[in-house]
C-alpha cells in the first residue's frame, strides 16, 4: 500500500537554527498537510496546501513557518529560527479529494 | 470549546477484557466526518475508521467496533478481547465540511494499556 514518507525520523537542532522537515506524499494525492504533536498532547493542525498554495493555516503557523512543494514529489516544512517550544513530533499527511488523511510516521524534532 | 472530547485520559485492562473508548464531538455542521486513529509506541498515526454524519450504522471490523450516536454526539470505539498489541494512544478526530475547514480536529487521546 502506498504511504507518506517523512525524513528524517529524528532531528536535533540548536535553538535559533533553521530546520527543514521533508515529506513525500502519496503520488496521486492533491492535498497536503502538516500537523504537530507536542509530547503527551493532542495532534494539532498547522497548515494545508493545495494547488501550490496554502489553503488554510492555524494560529500556530506563524511567520517562522513556511511550506513548499519544490518539485512534483516533495512537500517541506521549514522553521526559520527554532524555539524550544517547537520541539514536537511533526506529521505530514496527504489525501485525494476525499476525507481520509494518510499520515506519515512523523519527524521527532528536538530543539536544544 | 473543544470540538472533540475524549474524557478518558488513560485506561488499563487485562488481556482479553473488552474496553470502550469514549468520544464526544461538537459541531454545528450537518455534514461531517469522524475518525479514529491509533498511535502505537512507535509514534505513527494509523487510520482505523472514518464515518460520515449521514451514516449511523454501527460498524464491526474483527475485534473492533464503533457505535455512532448522533443524538448524543458520540462515536465510541470498543475493542473486544483486548490484546497486548492494542496498547496505544487512540485519537478520535472530526472533519467538518460546511464551515469550509479542511482539517482534522483531534481529541486529546486515550492511552490504552493492555496488561498481559
Amino acid at each position: 500500500e502506498p504511504e507518506v514518507t517523512q525524513t528524517p525520523s529524528h532531528q536535533v537542532t540548536q535553538m535559533g537554527q533553521e530546520v527543514i522537515l521533508r515529506c513525500v506524499p502519496i503520488s496521486n494525492h492533491l492535498y497536503f498537510y502538516w500537523y504537530r504533536q507536542i509530547l503527551g498532547q493532542k495532534v494539532e493542525f498547522l497548515v494545508s496546501f493545495y494547488n501550490n498554495e496554502i489553503s488554510e493555516k492555524s494560529e500556530i503557523f506563524d511567520d517562522q513557518f513556511s511550506v513548499e512543494r519544490p518539485d512534483g514529489s516533495n512537500f517541506t516544512l521549514k522553521i526559520r529560527s527554532t524555539k524550544l517550544e517547537d520541539s514536537a513530533m511533526y506529521f505530514c499527511a496527504s489525501k485525494t479529494g476525499g476525507e481520509k488523511l494518510f499520515f506519515g510516521s512523523g519527524t521527532q524534532l528536538s530543539v536544544l | 470549546a473543544q470540538k472533540v472530547t475524549q474524557a478518558q485520559t488513560e485506561i488499563s485492562v487485562v488481556e482479553k477484557e473488552d474496553v470502550t473508548l469514549d468520544c464526544v464531538y461538537e459541531t454545528r455542521d450537518t455534514t461531517y466526518y469522524l475518525f479514529w486513529y491509533k498511535q502505537p509506541p512507535s509514534g505513527e498515526l494509523v487510520f482505523l475508521i472514518r464515518r460520515n454524519s449521514f451514516d449511523e450504522q454501527n460498524e464491526i471490523s474483527g475485534r473492533y467496533s464503533w457505535n455512532f450516536q448522533k443524538s448524543t454526539s458520540s462515536f465510541n470505539f470498543t475493542i473486544t478481547a483486548s490484546q497486548v498489541v492494542d496498547s496505544a494512544v487512540y485519537f478520535c478526530a472530526l472533519l467538518e465540511r460546511q464551515t469550509g475547514a479542511n482539517n482534522l480536529f483531534f481529541g486529546t487521546g486515550t492511552r490504552l494499556t493492555v496488561i498481559p
